[in-house]
């Protein structure tokens, strides 16, 4: 199994939709999550921490289901600049290093349409 | 506030050439760093990390190094670059902590011929 597992997509959603992704992730001790956004050919941006009660920033909300490794991301009245491909990202532990370090999912890819 | 610097921004190498990518971070002290490389299609793979000046972890077995000469400078490096080594190359910084975001730099995208 994957270790943060995305729908790679593309979801192409029109103008004002709403979108939701999903992400499941293999380590069930992980304890911090988060969504980034990455625009193509840029690094990724942080884009909201993902809390276990679920937190909103304006049109996005984000989810968090222990029990079931799943993390979601909504995306409201989506706009022409919410294209871009969202990350999930899950801290996990690295084998052999006792450490944890935070894992990238490969993200979905989001195009808004006209 | 705290800022990442990454250079440069674009990199045509032929194969067998050496490599020095650099990166520096500003307002912050003591932070986490780390070099990622992303190659087309493909997610984000953790190349090396570190938690201080001269520790260096890596995660993944090639022909790369890193080196932490100072406190906020994290330096990736080859000595005989491959096809392979082709791709996005991103350096991030976080908070020393379980729970940090990291914060990526401009990244530098890599090309061998």
């Amino acid at each position: 199994r994957k270790e943060v597992e995305q729908d790679p997509g593309p979801f192409n959603v029109p103008e004002g939709a709403t979108v939701a992704f999903n992400c499941t992730y293999s380590n069930s001790a992980s304890q911090s999550f988060f969504w980034y956004r990455q625009d193509c050919r840029k690094e990724p941006k942080l884009l909201m921490s993902v809390y276990s009660s679920g937190n909103e920033d304006g049109r996005f909300t984000a989810q968090l289901n222990r029990a079931s490794q799943y993390i979601s991301l909504l995306i409201r009245d989506s706009k022409l600049s919410d294209s871009a491909t969202y990350l999930c990202v899950v801290n996990m532990r690295i084998s052999g290093a006792g450490s944890y370090q935070l894992t990238f999912g490969k993200g979905t890819k989001l195009s808004v349409i006209p | 506030s705290q800022t990442i610097h990454q250079w440069p921004a674009t990199l045509v190498q032929p194969v067998g050439s050496p490599l020095s990518l650099e990166c520096t971070v500003e307002g912050t002290s003591n932070p986490n760093l780390y070099w990622y490389r992303q190659a087309a299609g493909r997610g984000l793979q953790l190349l090396f990390y570190s938690v201080g000046i001269g520790q260096i972890s890596s995660e993944v077995p090639q022909n790369l190094s890193a080196s932490r000469p100072q406190d906020r400078q994290f330096i990736l490096s080859s000595k005989k670059l491959l096809l392979s080594d082709s791709g996005f190359y991103l350096c991030a910084w976080s908070v020393w902590g379980l729970n940090q975001p990291q914060h990526f730099g401009d990244g530098t995208r890599l090309s061998i011929l």
